[in-house]
């Protein structure tokens, strides 16, 4: 079965900082994605990493992916209020030789920003 | 432009109460669907998926269903709700093959 982790859970910052999250995933994928939820809201996609050493920037938010490692990281540079949400990461699964694909999400990391 | 139409956006309902809740896709043809559900202050749970009209998979066994009886709709059901049931229910599509998923706006469900 195959589970995706994020940490930390909870993380609360000050404006300004620089702070990282963290996604592990179990099993072999060479995609993975980042969305935001805003409280009560759906879900907003940030990013697609389509394969190993894949980086993406918007903003302050960059995300990369390891994919040896099974690993993306979504860094936060010089945090603003604005960024306050739940991140999601989630990586996809072949469900058919079709090429379709279900998503299995992660935890979420709820992020404050403090001014 | 494609657009995902999910209603309704509240919903209460007392144990034992049937449910339906609808969603459906324009601007796109066989489009993958999905059901997800969310609890309070968590992840995103799949609950169905489907890859065609008629065509439902299962993935977690509980008291709710899911219907395609159109390309660009999906319906989920249960015949009698359980205080377990409440969350926040998420419709997405996607294009076939691999891709990123698109989502609705979300039904918050009370069961009481």
């Amino acid at each position: 079965e195959l589970k995706v982790e994020q940490n930390p859970l909870f993380l609360s910052m000050q404006e300004g900082k620089n702070y990282t999250i963290y996604c592990n995933y179990s099993t072999t994928s060479d995609r993975l994605y980042w969305y935001r939820q805003d409280p009560g809201k759906s879900l907003e996609s940030l990013f697609v990493l389509l394969s190993n050493g894949a980086v993406k920037q918007e903003g302050r938010l960059m995300a990369s992916l390891d994919t040896k490692a099974r690993l993306s990281t979504l860094h936060i540079t010089a945090a603003v209020h604005d960024l306050s949400a739940t991140y999601f990461c989630a990586v996809d699964v072949l469900i058919s030789n079709f090429g379709n694909e279900k998503l299995t999400f992660g935890t979420g990391t709820r992020l404050t920003i403090i001014p | 432009s494609q657009t995902i139409h999910q209603w309704p956006a509240t919903l209460v309902q007392p144990v034992g109460s049937p449910l339906s809740l609808e969603c459906t896709v324009e601007g796109t043809s066989n489009p993958n669907l999905y059901w997800y559900r969310q609890a309070a202050g968590r992840g995103l749970q799949l609950l169905f998926y489907s890859v065609g009209i008629g065509q439902i998979s299962s993935e977690v066994p509980q008291n709710l269903s899911a219907s395609r009886p159109q390309d660009r709709q999906f319906i989920l059901s249960s015949k009698k709700l359980l205080l377990s049931d409440s969350g926040f229910y998420l419709c997405a599509w996607k294009h076939r093959g691999r891709g990123k998923l698109f989502f609705g706006s979300g039904t918050q469900l009370s069961v009481l």
